[in-house]
């Protein structure tokens, strides 16, 4: 596997379930990302991991719990969510989150439908 | 605080016309800028990429950009369009914190 994978690829789950998205990344990166793609709204930053540790929280409800065990995974558990949370969920690394500098590169996402 | 304006919301050229996309972005210091093209059902891939010196800049694919300090503007072009570049396509800014600001994109449509 090359760049940066995630699975699955598509998911439908309903209000009450629980489930979990990943995303590996095969650059030897030290900074990885979430974000929210809708239809019809701007990319949004979730969160963003550096070397392990969270440096950002964009205001995400608390049914986003995302984790990061190591510098090449990052997880992001989902548990009652909201129809209005469909979107492709897209996940992206870095080198390190502490200059500017750095191109993200992205995984193909994770389209979610909440029924 | 930084933003990014892309302001054009879709574009449609003949295939084998030239482009340009716009971009301006809102940055107190030396901005790092990307431009980054996504496919339908794909993540985000990188073009090119703008921090210092020559202010045009090629990419891959055959884009170019160039960047204006005086406009505040980083815009994307292609000489000549060819289908498979009908895509979104989205500038951003990068940040503090290694964060970066994206537009809201540009869809780009190519009629044959």
């Amino acid at each position: 596997e090359t760049g940066v994978t995630q699975t699955p690829r598509h998911l439908v789950m309903g209000m009450t379930n629980k489930k979990s998205l990943k995303c590996e990344q095969h650059l030897g990166h030290n900074a990885m990302y979430w974000y929210k793609q809708s239809a019809k709204k701007p990319l949004e930053l979730m969160f963003v991991y550096n070397f392990k540790e969270q440096t950002e929280n964009n205001s995400v409800p608390s049914r986003f719990s995302p984790e990061c065990p190591n510098s090449s995974h990052l997880f992001l558990h989902l548990h009652t969510l909201q129809p209005e949370d469909s979107a492709l969920y897209l996940c992206a690394s870095s080198q390190a989150a502490m200059d500017s500098n750095y191109e993200q590169y992205f995984g193909p996402g994770t389209r979610l439908t909440v029924t | 605080a930084q933003s990014v304006t892309q302001p054009d919301i879709h574009i449609t050229v003949s295939e084998g016309a030239s482009l340009e996309l716009r971009c301006n972005y809102s940055y107190g210091a030396t901005p790092y800028l990307f431009w980054y093209v996504q496919s339908p059902g794909q993540g985000l891939q990188l073009l090119l990429k703008y921090f210092s010196g020559d202010t045009l800049v090629q990419g891959i694919k055959g884009f170019e950009a160039e960047f204006k300090r005086s406009q505040s503007s980083f815009n994307l072009r292609k000489p000549s369009v060819h289908w498979s570049d009908a895509a979104e396509y989205f500038c951003a800014v990068g940040t503090n914190a290694g964060k970066s600001t994206f537009g809201d994109g540009t869809t780009l449509t190519v009629k044959p």
